[in-house]
């Protein structure tokens, strides 16, 4: 079945950066892009970004422009978000989605990021 | 930016009453139109795409539906598995949510 397993939470402090991890699993990885997706209970869902889990290409949201960076490895079916200078505006949960025709039908279970001195 | 604009925030249903909630669209998306189910501690699932498609696996009672720029998602029977948060998102023009609807118990 499939499958996109993310990474655990993390801590950071502010002005760093962390890097998320998703793994896929039950499908061929290449065949579907990979969204991120920020979860916050003021501004609710919203898109950062996804990228072409074959060639590498992304698209990113103009907000997260700079913030966010997304990479992939296709030799271990995972994709990557890193997020820099990190303020407490970026504690969220993220979650990795499978982008299949414009909608997401699998989602990661989601990792909270909290920016805290 | 589409904005998509959620109604009502929250809603309290007794089981088994039919429970509609509205996404209305500030321009033209067409069919570009998904809802998702959250469930408290868990992440969304998809229930409808296309505005009126059922995803995979999805019990019957959830439908979609759509008036010019007004998209609705109803629940015929509300069930306790049903209680959780309600998401729309366009397709249109990039990717975007509603605020959300937070489906509780009467």
């Amino acid at each position: 079945q499939v499958q996109l397993q993310q990474s655990g939470a993390e801590l950071a402090k502010p002005g760093s950066s962390v890097k998320i991890s998703c793994k896929a699993s039950g499908y061929t990885f290449t065949s579907y892009d990979i969204s991120w997706i920020k979860q916050t209970t003021g501004q609710g869902l919203e898109y950062i970004g996804y990228i072409n889990t074959g060639s590498g290409g992304t698209y990113y949201n103009e907000k997260f422009k700079g913030k966010a960076t997304l990479t992939v490895d296709k030799s271990s079916s995972t994709a990557f978000m890193q997020l820099s200078s990190l303020t407490p505006e970026d504690t969220a949960v993220y979650y990795c989605a499978r982008l299949a025709s414009d909608y997401f039908d699998y989602w990661g279970q989601g990792v909270m990021v909290t920016v805290s001195s | 930016d589409i904005q998509m604009t959620q109604s009502p925030a929250s809603l309290s249903a007794s089981l088994e009453e039919i429970v509609t909630i509205t996404c209305q669209a500030s321009q033209d998306i067409g069919n570009w139109l998904a809802w998702y189910q959250q469930k408290p501690g868990k992440s969304p699932q998809l229930l409808i795409y296309d505005a009126t498609s059922l995803a995979d696996g999805v019990p019957s009672r959830f439908s979609g539906s759509r008036s010019g720029t007004q998209y609705s998602l109803k629940i015929s029977r509300l069930q306790v598995e049903d209680i959780g948060s309600y998401y729309c998102q366009q397709a249109h023009s990039n990717w975007t949510f509603g605020g959300g609807t937070k489906l509780e118990l009467k």
